[in-house]
């Protein structure tokens, strides 16, 4: 079965980092981009960002570079979002998924991973 | 402010046909990019329900098609049931970059 099963959920506070995980397993990791969206609180889909785990190129939102960062280890069927510095504002919930082409349709999604950023 | 439009709910009784519609414009929807919608349940992760403007894929009802023209895009349910209350986004591609329309609240009278 085709599946990207992502890390639980988070609570954090301001100013420390994170570093969240989806896996996928079933297909060919190295083949197909993995993108992160972002959900705020009762709010609609944001694209953040893509990598391409066969050789790390990665793309990223204008409203997101520079505030995440997305790598991928290969060896382990892995992606990543990390954060140096949460902010409140990053409290959401973050959805991970697959993409065979950029203009493709996300075909796989995982279940998600709310990060909550609280003091 | 989402660079595709969708309205952000419409409501029809069970039985009844509803279109969703997204807008978009020359740099995305209108350049040839493909429209591709999802499914968002309460409580749950989106779920792809159209892909390539009209195709569904495995396992998704024939109520549900989707086509596109120009610079918009329309996804329509046909015998409407109670369980199609959710959540419905399109997505296109947008200099370099996937975007998403701001979604649209479907409820189930």
């Amino acid at each position: 079965e085709v599946q990207l099963v992502q890390s639980g959920a988070e609570v954090k506070k301001p100013g420390e980092s994170l570093k969240i995980s989806c896996k996928g397993s079933g297909y060919s990791f190295t083949s197909y981009w993995i993108g992160w969206v972002r959900q705020m609180p009762g709010k609609g889909l944001e694209w953040m960002g893509i990598i391409y785990p066969g050789d790390s190129d990665t793309r990223y939102s204008p409203s997101f570079q520079g505030q995440v960062t997305i790598s991928a280890d290969k060896s382990i069927s892995t992606a990543y979002l990390q954060w140096s510095s949460l902010k409140a504002s990053d409290t959401a919930m973050y959805y991970c998924a697959r993409q065979k082409w950029l203009p493709d349709a996300f075909d796989i999604w995982g279940q998600g991973t709310m990060v909550t950023v609280s003091s | 402010q989402s660079v595709l439009t969708q309205p952000p709910s419409v409501s029809g009784a069970p039985g009844q046909r509803v279109t969703i519609s997204c807008t978009g414009s020359s740099s995305n929807i209108g350049a040839g990019y493909d429209v591709h919608w999802y499914q968002q349940l309460p409580g749950t992760a989106p779920k792809l329900l159209i892909y390539g403007n009209s195709n569904r894929p495995s396992g998704v009802p024939d109520r549900f098609s989707g086509s596109k023209s120009g610079t918009s895009a329309s996804l329509a349910i046909t015998g409407l049931q109670a369980e199609d209350e959710a959540d419905y986004y399109c997505q296109s591609y947008d200099s370099s970059l996937s975007v998403f329309g701001g979604g649209t609240k479907l409820t189930v009278l």
